[in-house]
């Protein structure tokens, strides 16, 4: 069964660092979507990603963030400067044209 | 942002009883809703959704009933087993003006099924 895939599962960066998530989304897939879970929080909405630009981005989203579709297998989210208060798990997400959505198992970020 | 809220954050049901999930939201924008199951170190895994226009959908095992008027929606798991022990999030789905899909999540519902 196809499934999607993260890498690395476990992220560990100074703050300051620029980190770069990686997702490879089930191949006929047409829609792309971050999420992250800080822990005992709620999985919160990013961003998603369709025809090679951001179609909706949630206000955590900001300028540190950004995604891209560098080939046509990849789905990455790069943060340029990390916070403390962005370690969490980000969990990739696609889906075909139904509303239906599958996540990867999700990258642990931790900032220190 | 308290638009989906599961108010049980555990529950504890004897294999072989039925599990009743459940779960509320505010906004009667949301078009489909969503369960999915979570096991630690892995990612949300889709169980069962529903349609807004809808009541009722069953697949296998899961049943997924929702109430408009009372902004209620909840799973029912019968029979229960050991292997459904995971945390279930219910998800609210938003049809974005690009046509995309964006989910809001409850907080989640551990469920323990003791043999």
């Amino acid at each position: 069964e196809p499934e999607v895939t993260q890498t690395p599962s476990h992220q560990v960066t100074q703050m300051g660092q620029e980190v770069i998530l990686r997702c490879v989304p089930i191949s006929n897939h047409l829609y792309f979507y971050w999420y992250r879970q800080i822990l005992g929080q709620k999985v919160e909405f990013l961003v998603s990603f369709y025809n090679n630009e951001i179609s909706e981005k949630s206000e955590i989203f900001d300028d540190q963030f950004s995604v891209e579709r560098p080939d046509g297998s990849n789905f990455t989210l790069k943060i340029r400067s990390t916070k403390l208060e962005d370690s969490a798990m980000y969990f990739c997400a696609s889906s075909a044209r139904s509303y239906t959505q599958y996540f990867g198992p999700g990258t642990r970020l931790t900032v220190l | 942002d308290q638009q989906v809220k599961q108010n049980s954050p555990s529950l504890s049901v004897q294999e072989g009883r039925i599990s009743i999930l459940n779960c509320d939201y505010t906004n009667s924008m949301f078009d489909y809703f969503l369960w999915y199951k979570k096991y630690p170190a892995e990612g949300p895994t889709f169980l069962i959704s529903i349609s807004s226009i809808k009541d009722k959908n069953e697949d296998g095992r899961f049943t997924v009933f929702l109430n408009k008027s009372a902004k209620h929606l909840s799973l029912h798991i019968v029979p229960s087993q050991p292997g459904d022990s995971a945390v279930y999030f219910c998800a609210a789905s938003a049809t974005t003006t690009s046509g995309t899909y964006k989910y809001i999540f409850g907080t989640g519902t551990r469920l323990k099924v003791l043999a």
